[in-house]
């Protein structure tokens, strides 16, 4: 079964505490993608990774970071520098690199609370 | 003002009737339009892909583009309760590795 896994479903940290979110893709896909979705508000991109060992901010990139060592593999740090990290968070991935011309496929996402 | 906008409804309507949802955008740039699915703690899903002007139709779903007034329409007929959602519309450029842009989303209830 191809698709975008996300892990936790739901996660609580402590105010202070880094968190890291797994997302994984089997669906060969070059292009990675993390959202933060909050009511009222749409999708916001924090960060996307076109290719391997490269990533580059997205609008709402402050108190986030990501690494992309692996093709399938994507995972986004919440750290405690994220002013209001409580939000829903989506991965998605997408085949080619051109953001502009290739849809992109959304993971389960994860909700995350700070306490 | 935001790039892409879409009125959040919520928007409640009974099963059968024929929905229409909307976005207008300000970028005259934007080539690329998407509309999206989310049910309550899911991940969106994509349900229409149109390239620059004109309508496309999918079953029940038909998506409209008018890129002269920079508005795009979402039509649902013979609505179902398994319709109710949240639909998002989505838009890129053509130049380079531009992202996409959402709208914030109208939650849609269809009432049995």
């Amino acid at each position: 079964d191809g698709g975008i896994t996300q892990s936790p479903k739901y996660l609580f940290r402590k105010e202070g505490q880094n968190v890291t979110l797994s997302c994984e893709q089997n669906l060969n896909h070059d292009a990675m993608y993390w959202y933060r979705q909050d009511p009222g508000q749409g999708l916001r991109l924090i960060y996307y990774s076109q290719i391997v060992n490269d990533f580059q901010k997205g609008d709402i990139a402050e108190g986030y970071s990501v690494s992309r060592e692996k093709k399938e593999s994507f995972p986004l740090t919440v750290t405690s520098a994220q002013k209001n990290p409580t939000a829903f968070y989506l991965c998605a991935s997408s085949r080619d690199r051109d953001l502009s011309t290739d849809t992109q496929y959304f993971g389960p996402g994860t909700r995350l609370t700070v306490l | 003002q935001k790039e892409v906008e879409q009125d959040p409804g919520p928007l409640s309507v009974p099963e059968g009737a024929i929905v229409s949802l909307n976005c207008t955008y300000s970028n005259s740039a934007f080539q690329y339009f998407m509309w999206y699915r989310q049910y309550s703690r899911k991940g969106p899903e994509l349900l229409m892909y149109t390239y620059s002007s004109g309508n496309k139709e999918d079953g029940r779903f038909t998506a409209q583009v008018d890129k002269s007034s920079k508005y795009i329409s979402l039509f649902i007929r013979d609505s179902q309760p398994s319709d109710s959602a949240t639909y998002l519309c989505a838009m890129s450029g053509t130049q380079g590795a531009q992202k996409l842009v959402f709208g914030q989303g109208t939650r849609l209830t269809i009432n049995p």
